[in-house]
């Protein structure tokens, strides 16, 4: 399957900070991607759906202004965890693709830790 | 709106032995179903998908799925575990149109030697 990168895969960070993941596919192009977040022992949970070059859709009880992504290409995102709470500690997942034809490639995933 | 329903959230089961993970889904039409499995701190990989066509959907590591439209049920199988198997196993639906995924509870594996 392809290959889907993100970065940091761990990343701690002080309360009130602002902490930026990144999510790369390394060997093919896609116009949609998305975002998850996974608290620990629970499902991922979608966040927003991301087309190049559109603003992102995100969905009920998640704050836009808060979670930032941009999608600069067909190729890379990110997300942007802005004034961090130690409740927005969890497990960020991004994957691309086309769900339908099945395509959805996922990426290892970014652990935060917000203390 | 889509939704699915993973029964067991914890199963063991002893190296060897056969293996059932349950799924049901609600959707209106005919869903896109996918089994993943996750190792701890990693991504999530496709182990099958549903589509159409043929109900019983083979896919990787010796895995397969059923899909019953009577039961709304899309249930993994694997006729013998190894202790690589162990992990977390997520259902989802997604809805073409939509264009998004929703997943299960998840159901953790755990393999007895």
């Amino acid at each position: 399957g392809a290959v889907v990168s993100q970065h940091p895969s761990r990343v701690i960070c002080k309360s009130g900070t602002s902490v930026k993941i990144e999510c790369r596919s390394l060997d093919f192009q896609a116009t949609t991607m998305f975002w998850y977040r996974q608290f620990p022992k629970q499902s991922l949970m979608l966040m927003a759906t991301s087309n190049e070059g559109s603003k992102a859709t995100y969905e009920q009880g998640v704050e836009k202004d808060k979670f930032l992504i941009n999608h600069a290409s067909l190729t890379l995102s990110t997300l942007t965890v802005t004034s961090a709470h130690p409740e927005d500690s969890s497990f960020y997942i991004c994957s691309w693709g086309q769900l339908s034809n099945g395509e959805l490639f996922f990426g290892e995933g970014s652990r935060l830790t917000v203390l | 709106a889509q939704s699915v329903t993973q029964p067991d959230i914890h199963i063991t089961v002893s190296e060897g032995a056969s293996l059932e993970l349950r799924c049901n889904y609600s959707y209106g039409a005919t869903p896109y179903l996918f089994w993943y499995v996750q190792s701890p701190g990693q991504g999530l990989q496709l182990l099958l998908k549903y589509f159409s066509g043929d109900t019983l959907v083979q896919g990787i590591k010796g895995f397969e799925a059923e899909f019953k439209r009577s039961q709304s049920s899309f249930n993994l199988r694997k006729p013998s575990v190894h202790w690589s198997d162990a992990a977390e196993y997520f259902c989802a639906v997604g809805a073409g149109g939509a264009q998004k995924l929703v997943f299960g509870q998840g159901t953790r594996l755990t393999i007895n030697p």
